[in-house]
């Protein structure tokens, strides 16, 4: 079985620009979070997924937004870009809602110029 | 506010010894207690996992120990190998947030040779 895969992988972008990431999960998994990991604030949850339905909600601005596909596929979105938003994103996906087993992607390097 | 508080911050053992991370939690609504592993440019892997209803759950080399008393949990990896250095991260999560985790601020390990 496929692992979850994350597109792009690295990614360099300015100030004030916006960036999309796509995740795709493990085939059957229908619930997708996403995590940011930076050196100074380590793993910080963004967002959950599921049924294209936004289910849970970390503590970030509203320029980080996100979404889901009827195939459980799932976008995210940052918009008006900041220097601090340069982090790996971290994509992680479970069987089911509140599905305890997560696993995670490779990730997508962002980096802010 | 942190939520899971994670020590030691990097640890060094020798091939062979027992690499021992510990993981205190504040919020005792929390019910799912996993460890992830991340090498450098990869995904966290889940290595093991425990519930509170189960003191100790052993997977090969590795151990959680689980005191719901004292709100700690910990990781220990017997025979220690230098492929087992890594970064590894406690985590916790509640039924009612979903999916989602709540990580420590992770421990860097180094196996030596």
């Amino acid at each position: 079985k496929a692992g979850v895969t994350q597109t792009p992988r690295y990614l360099i972008k300015t100030r004030g620009q916006q960036v999309t990431l796509s995740c795709s999960p493990i085939s059957g998994h229908r619930s997708v979070s996403w995590y940011q990991q930076t050196p100074g604030q380590g793993l910080q949850f963004l967002f959950e997924y599921f049924s294209e339905t936004q289910r849970n909600k970390g503590n970030f601005p509203g320029r980080f937004s996100g979404r889901q596909f009827s195939n459980s596929r799932s976008e995210m979105n940052v918009s008006t870009l900041e220097l601090g938003d340069s982090a790996l994103y971290l994509c992680a996906s479970s069987f089911d809602h509140g599905g305890n087993e997560q696993f995670f992607g490779p990730g997508t390097r962002l980096t802010v110029l | 506010q942190q939520q899971v508080k994670q020590s030691p911050q990097s640890l060094i053992v020798q091939k062979g010894g027992i690499s021992i991370i510990n993981c205190a939690y504040e919020n005792t609504a929390f019910d799912y207690f996993p460890w992830y592993q991340q090498f450098p440019g990869k995904g966290p892997a889940l290595l093991i996992a425990i519930r509170p209803d189960v003191s100790e759950k052993k997977e090969g080399r590795f151990t959680i120990s689980f005191n719901k008393s004292a709100k700690q949990f910990s990781l220990h990896i017997m025979d220690s190998q230098p492929g087992d250095s890594a970064t590894y991260f406690c985590a916790a999560s509640k039924r009612t947030s979903g999916s989602r985790l709540t990580f420590g601020e992770g421990t860097q390990l180094t196996v030596n040779p």
